[in-house]
């Protein structure tokens, strides 16, 4: 299985700061690397796929960067409304896997 | 428009079987793969199967295999996550979503999720 690790595994930030989210694949999966973002009690939602493709609706303050094992999401400016957990994801071979998450605080 | 509806949630003992569900509408349902997610109280995201319903192709997650059985029926466009002898771990949040398979696209519509809750 492909492991996906995300650092780090919480982040404090305030509105209109700049955020990095980093995930490193275990091995090579080109760019079949996905984004996600999770409030709670509430279904993932996707934000970047192909590890720099911006999903349709997504506000362009998010974007994705990345290739091979190591990937990237930024948040330009952060907005109230932007803090979730996120998940990477790859879709390089079965079984797909999931980054542990990283869940971003209001400081 | 694309959704993807879940059945509700359920309450369940040790030992019970339970089958969920997810109904797709708004697109042709035969031509996704539709994918299994479970989330336990406070953690994380993980893939257990998905089943591309034009076919009833189906992968399993090792981690699942044996315990989940996952179907559709692309007749009445429901796709659906069951188990025969529930135990209180998989007391959990379930979601199903469109695509999470080896393409570029990524889970791009998800279900509202159907908690189930195993207790004695």
């Amino acid at each position: 299985d492909i492991q996906m690790t995300q650092s780090p595994s919480s982040l404090s930030a305030s509105v209109g700061d700049r955020v990095t989210i980093t995930c490193r694949a275990s091995q090579s999966i080109t760019t079949y690397l996905n984004w996600y973002q999770q409030k709670p009690g509430k279904a993932p939602n996707l934000l970047i796929f192909a590890a720099s493709s911006l999903e349709s609706g997504v506000p362009s303050r998010f974007s994705g960067s990345g290739s091979g094992t190591d990937f990237t999401l930024t948040i330009s400016s952060l907005q109230p409304e932007d803090f979730a957990t996120y998940y990477c994801q790859q879709s390089y071979s079965i079984p797909i896997t999931f980054g542990q998450g990283t869940r971003l605080e209001i400081k | 428009e694309v959704q993807l509806v879940q059945s509700g949630a359920e309450v369940k003992k040790p030992g019970e079987s339970l089958k969920i569900s997810c109904k797709g509408s708004g697109y042709s349902f035969s031509d996704y793969w539709i994918g299994w997610v479970r989330q336990m109280p406070g953690k994380g995201l993980e893939w257990m199967g998905i089943i591309y319903p034009a076919t009833s192709d189906i992968r399993y997650s090792p981690s699942f295999q044996g315990h989940v059985t996952i179907s559709a029926d692309k007749s009445i466009t429901t796709a659906y996550l069951q188990w025969n002898s529930l135990k209180a771990s998989d007391t959990a949040m379930y979601f199903c979503a469109r695509g999470l398979t080896t393409t570029i696209m990524g889970g791009d519509y998800w279900g509202q999720g159907t908690l189930v809750t195993v207790s004695s």
